[in-house]
């Protein structure tokens, strides 16, 4: 298996530029979360799908942060406009099965606004 | 408001010795929970969990340790060889809400020759 995809690996853009990140998740997991790093607060969940399905999105920033699951096999976190506070290394993970599974995470994606 | 709280950012230990990572939590509902490690320009991966049930969980050299009167639980890495040096996150997760972890602000730990 090939694991959590995630793309790009780097960002580098320029404030109010619109940045999208994607992945794809383990085939046969029905749950996907999208985290954020930073020093100040660690791992931060944003918003996490259980089939394709929203269920908390408490964790997003501001309306500036949106994230769709199409499908089974993929999901966009997009940030319109960009700020130099988004910069940030942003995680996609998946799992599948009961409640206490294991997440399996992607490598993260850097993104740099300037 | 953060519920987990791993309060030492870093930590330095000697080849061979122990290593001890600590994380408190605020929410009683919490009944799961789980070390992550994760090594530079990777994503974590897991590492040891436990459930509310017991108090210590064993896997080869690592080891958990669950107080749920003081809300509060460890990692235990012995002998701690330099491969371990990593960030290490305690992650806490409540039956009632099945698909969310919250975690900890990580522990970076240095394991030295």
């Amino acid at each position: 298996d090939a694991g959590v995809i995630q793309s790009p690996r780097h960002e580098v853009t320029e404030m109010g530029q619109e940045v999208t990140l994607r992945c794809k998740p383990i085939s046969g997991h029905d749950y996907l979360f999208w985290y954020r790093q930073t020093m100040m607060r660690g791992l931060e969940l944003l918003i996490y799908f259980n089939n394709n399905v929203p269920i908390d999105d408490s964790g997003m920033p501001e309306d500036r942060f949106s994230a769709k699951m199409p499908n089974a096999s993929f999901s966009t976190l997009k940030i319109q406009p960009s700020e130099p506070r988004d910069s940030a290394v942003y995680f996609c993970a998946s799992k599948g099965g009961s409640a206490y599974n294991e997440q399996f995470f992607g490598p993260g994606t850097r993104l740099t606004v300037l | 408001d953060q519920q987990v709280k791993q309060n030492s950012p870093s930590l330095s230990v000697q080849e061979g010795r122990i290593s001890i990572l600590n994380c408190d939590y605020t929410n009683s509902m919490f009944d799961y929970f789980l070390w992550y490690k994760k090594y530079p320009a990777e994503g974590p991966t897991f590492l040891i969990s436990i459930s509310s049930i017991k108090d210590k969980n064993e896997d080869g050299r690592f080891t958990v340790f669950l107080n749920k009167s003081a809300k509060h639980l460890s990692l235990h890495i012995v002998p701690s060889q330099p491969g371990d040096s990593a960030v290490y996150f305690c992650a806490a997760n409540s039956s009632s809400n099945t698909g969310k972890l919250i975690f900890g602000q990580g522990t970076t730990l240095q394991v030295k020759p």
